[in-house]
């Protein structure tokens, strides 16, 4: 079974930082990889997809690489601002079913 | 893109009842799926809604705890049963347009169990 894991659980950054959040899954044979933010009691916010066939994708201040072989991603985030404070998620996607990490919670402090 | 309204929003249930979720979606799909978030945890897939058959359960999920319904390609519903507060959880609907692609997601349904 796939199993989906993000570093770190927690993260406090000053405003105007950039920073790095990882993902890693154990299977390789993945369709695609989807990162997602979540607001506290909220549902989900799709920001950026990754096709298993892609390496990168950007949105903005968004950056998500995959490398599919080593099994791991990562979502850059630059110029941090207080309004990216949320809980980002990783999902892996293969055919219809998503695995999905246990989320990264981020605050960034004005 | 397919926008996903989940209704309600949040409530408040009284062990041993059950809540009806309701999840509409702005365009035909044909795979709906409903997911379960424990506090402070991930998503956990509950069951994928087909229509025209019986919903296919994840392990550890049943149908008469968890029954669904998909009457059409736009609508589904979830159906928590005897309620108890373990069951205290965001809930929440998902489609993907076809496989292999972006899944978007319902604003989650937040259920309290007293």
């Amino acid at each position: 079974k796939q199993e989906v894991t993000q570093i770190p659980a927690a993260l406090s950054v000053p405003e105007g930082e950039n920073l790095v959040l990882n993902c890693s899954f154990t299977d390789s044979a993945i369709y695609n990889l989807q990162w997602f933010r979540q607001d506290p009691g909220k549902g989900l916010t799709s920001l950026l997809l990754i096709q298993s066939s892609q390496r990168e994708q950007t949105s903005g201040r968004l950056n998500a690489s995959l490398d599919k072989s080593s099994g791991r991603s990562t979502l850059y985030i630059a110029a941090s601002q207080p309004g990216d404070s949320a809980t980002y998620l990783c999902a892996v996607g293969r055919g219809w079913q998503f695995y999905f990490g246990t989320g990264t919670s981020l605050t960034v402090i004005p | 893109s397919a926008v996903i309204s989940q209704k309600p929003s949040r409530d408040i249930c009284q062990r041993g009842t059950s809540l009806t979720i309701q999840c509409q979606v702005d365009s035909q799909v044909t795979m709906m799926f409903w997911y379960r978030q424990q506090p402070g945890q991930s998503l956990t897939l509950i069951a994928t809604a087909n229509q025209g058959s019986e919903a296919t359960y994840e392990s550890g999920f049943v149908i008469d705890k968890f029954p669904i319904s998909r009457p059409n390609l736009t609508f589904s519903t979830l159906t928590v049963s005897n309620m108890s507060p373990e069951d205290s959880s965001i809930y929440l609907c998902s489609v993907s347009v076809e496989g292999g692609t972006e899944a978007f997601f319902g604003q989650g349904t937040r259920l309290t169990v007293v």
